[in-house]
């Protein structure tokens, strides 16, 4: 069963903590995007890599880190320097036009 | 920059009724347009692609127009049913993004569609 996987499904943490949100396709993309989704401002692109160790940032990338050391793994690295943390985070992947995204994770920070 | 605009934030609709949706953009011009659909805690799926030299493409109850003079896509969701409601979003090529599935996303339009 193909797709992207993406855990956990609600993640909370203290503020000041580093978290890592995991994203897994097996789709055989070369593309993969990450996404913070906050009520009422849509989609925004944090970083995305186009292809195994490459990756570039996006919109809003300060506080974020990520990896791209396998084709199907693209973590991201919520740091204690991202201001607001609290969000709806996606993963996606793509081929040629179309993504397909994960089911999200919500990441809360206390 | 590019900017992309999806007019209304909400928009209610009797059940069987058409839902017609609005995305607008600007400052380029996009070799293709798509839509996804997107429910409460979930990621968004795709839908349609329709590409600048198409005019009109339908799926089923779905219809997506493209206007390049305009700078403007319609979606359509005849016979409207209750199992419709959900976030639309528009999603254009992102400029200067290297591969072809980059996209940046419109703010989307919450339909929803009652009995």
């Amino acid at each position: 069963d193909g797709g992207i996987t993406q855990s956990p499904k609600y993640l909370f943490r203290k503020e000041g903590q580093n978290v890592t949100l995991s994203c897994e396709q097996n789709l055989n993309h070369d593309a993969m995007y990450w996404y913070r989704q906050d009520p009422g401002q849509g989609l925004r692109l944090i970083y995305y890599s186009q292809i195994v160790n490459d990756f570039q940032k996006g919109d809003i990338a300060e506080g974020y880190s990520v990896s791209r050391e396998k084709k199907e793994s693209f973590p991201l690295t919520v740091t204690s320097a991202q201001k607001n943390p609290t969000a709806f985070y996606l993963c996606a992947s793509s081929m040629f036009h179309e993504q397909f995204f994960g089911p999200g994770t919500r990441l809360t920070v206390l | 920059s590019q900017k992309i605009e999806q007019n209304s934030e909400a928009l209610n609709i009797q059940e069987g009724k058409t839902a017609t949706l609005t995305c607008n953009y600007t400052n380029y011009s996009p070799a293709y347009l798509q839509w996804y659909r997107q429910d409460p805690g979930r990621g968004p799926v795709f839908l349609l692609l329709i590409r600048e030299n198409e005019k009109e493409k339908r799926k089923e109850r779905l219809k997506v127009t493209f206007d390049t003079t305009l700078k403007q896509s319609l979606f359509h969701i005849t016979a409207s049913q209750p199992a419709d409601s959900a976030t639309y979003l528009c999603a254009l090529e992102r400029l200067g993004g290297g591969s072809q599935g980059n996209l940046i996303f419109g703010k989307g339009t919450k339909l929803s569609v009652k009995p």
